[in-house]
């Protein structure tokens, strides 16, 4: 069966610092993968999105950076890390033309 | 942009009580995904609707897509403190499996 995987679970980061926010996916090859952050109880807004290694499209125009650098990992990075930038970080996969996604256990990102 | 408004934005009801969820988009999607998220958790899909008019039932949760693929409803009957947690839906359009979502429904059912 497949699992997706992010860490670390919880983050506490300082104004200008750097991040580095992972999700793997096993049992599954060449899925779409997503990275979505979450507003307190409210809707997920897309940030970026996958379809192959290498291959990343943005959706916001934002402080964030993601790489695919494996078939199955998927990379959200910032070079400095804003007080906007704090939030619930969730990594989803899908399989190619269908449209059920699969959602981590997301990461609880706190900019102080 | 597309947008998919859910209504109500919170909902506090008691065990046995029926409610019903509505999203709604002024956009056609090609289907609609309802998700339920518990707090601090990523969303677990309920269900993909993809026919409009279509009507899907999962024990007490019955989903409805609208006939034009514009809109969604979440029906539950007989809630119970289980079904608390942050309902979504979301609609697909486009390439890649791209997802929009909806702004959320909080149901919180006590005893």
């Amino acid at each position: 069966s497949q699992t997706i995987h992010q860490w670390p679970a919880t983050l506490v980061q300082p104004v200008g610092s750097p991040l580095s926010l992972e999700c793997t996916v096993e049992g599954t090859s060449n899925p779409n993968l997503y990275w979505y952050r979450q507003a307190a109880g409210r809707g997920l807004q897309l940030l970026f999105y996958s379809v192959g290694i290498g291959q990343i499209s943005s959706e916001v125009p934002q402080n964030l950076s993601a790489s695919r650098p494996q078939d199955r990992q998927f990379i959200l990075s910032s070079k400095k890390l804003l007080l906007s930038d704090s939030g619930f970080y969730l990594c989803a996969w899908s399989v190619l033309g269908l449209p059920e996604q699969f959602f981590g256990p997301g990461t609880r990102l706190t900019v102080l | 942009t597309q947008l998919l408004e859910q209504s109500p934005q919170f909902l506090s009801i008691q065990e046995g009580e029926n409610l019903t969820v509505y999203c709604n988009s002024s956009s056609v999607f090609s289907s609609l995904q309802w998700y339920r998220q518990e707090p601090g958790e990523g969303p677990v899909l309920l269900v993909t609707v993809v026919t409009g008019g279509e009507v899907k039932k999962l024990k007490r949760l019955t989903f409805q897509f609208g006939d034009a693929r514009k809109d969604s409803s979440l029906h539950i009957t007989a809630a119970q403190p289980g079904d608390t947690g942050l309902y979504l839906c979301a609609g697909m359009t486009g390439t890649a499996s791209k997802l929009t979502f909806g702004t959320g429904t909080r149901l919180q059912v006590t005893l």
